[in-house]
């Protein structure tokens, strides 16, 4: 079955740089969830999308901004990157109506 | 929103069968109760989910009491692969909002041999 796909897996950038993350949540599936994970830390909830549209937003940096696209999928856009905003990010999917949601393997990110 | 509390760690053998209880006593009418599993590195994984009562699946059982304010669940026969971090969530419904999955600090479980 398909899953969630993030691209890309791995990513490097240097301080103050910018990176965009790419999620691909499962087919018809209408809602999109953003987390960050730091070393040892639990996720933390940055923002979801419904149909296209911003439903709820976490702890999600001012320097972040998030997309839905028609094709649903979603892209997390990281501007001025500090050394902090190293971590795992994963991006999940689910029906709105349900309450599973399915994760994808994870973007790690490396701000140097 | 409800907040969860679990322990932060357990050790078990493979064979026996493992209970991870949480807590979540402000929890309300309309939350579901949450399972997921993660790996080191992986994105988390869905185990079980219930409401109230007990449910089962092919992986584990969701014990949950009537005033529902914690939840147990149950890992028969665990094995080494079974060793992970159990996130409980509890479901936070909001109208006009969509389903966001509440984290609290999951469960490390160390199987042995």
């Amino acid at each position: 079955a398909a899953g969630v796909i993030q691209s890309p897996r791995h990513l490097i950038k240097e301080k103050r740089e910018t990176a965009t993350l790419k999620c691909y949540p499962i087919p018809r599936h209408d809602t999109v969830y953003w987390y960050q994970q730091g070393p040892g830390q639990d996720p933390q909830f940055l923002i979801s999308f419904y149909e296209k549209m911003q439903s709820d937003k976490g702890s999600i940096p001012d320097r972040f901004s998030a997309q839905q696209f028609s094709d649903y999928h979603s892209e997390l856009n990281m501007s001025s990157l500090e050394l902090g905003d190293s971590a795992l990010y994963f991006c999940a999917s689910s029906l709105r109506a349900a309450t599973e949601a399915f994760f994808g393997q994870g973007t790690r990110l490396t701000v140097v | 929103l409800a907040k969860t509390t679990q322990p932060i760690s357990m050790d078990s053998y493979e064979g026996q069968e493992v209970n991870i209880t949480c807590s979540h006593n402000n929890i309300a009418t309309n939350d579901y109760i949450t399972w997921y599993q993660q790996f080191p590195s992986q994105g988390p994984r869905f185990i079980i989910q219930g409401y109230k009562t007990k449910v089962t699946n092919e992986v584990a059982s969701l014990f949950i009491p009537a005033d529902r304010k914690s939840s147990t669940l149950s890992l028969p026969r665990v094995s080494l692969s079974d060793t992970a971090v159990y996130y409980c969530l509890v479901g936070v419904w909001e109208q006009y909002s969509n389903y966001q999955l509440i984290w609290g600090a999951g469960t490390k479980l160390i199987i042995k041999p």
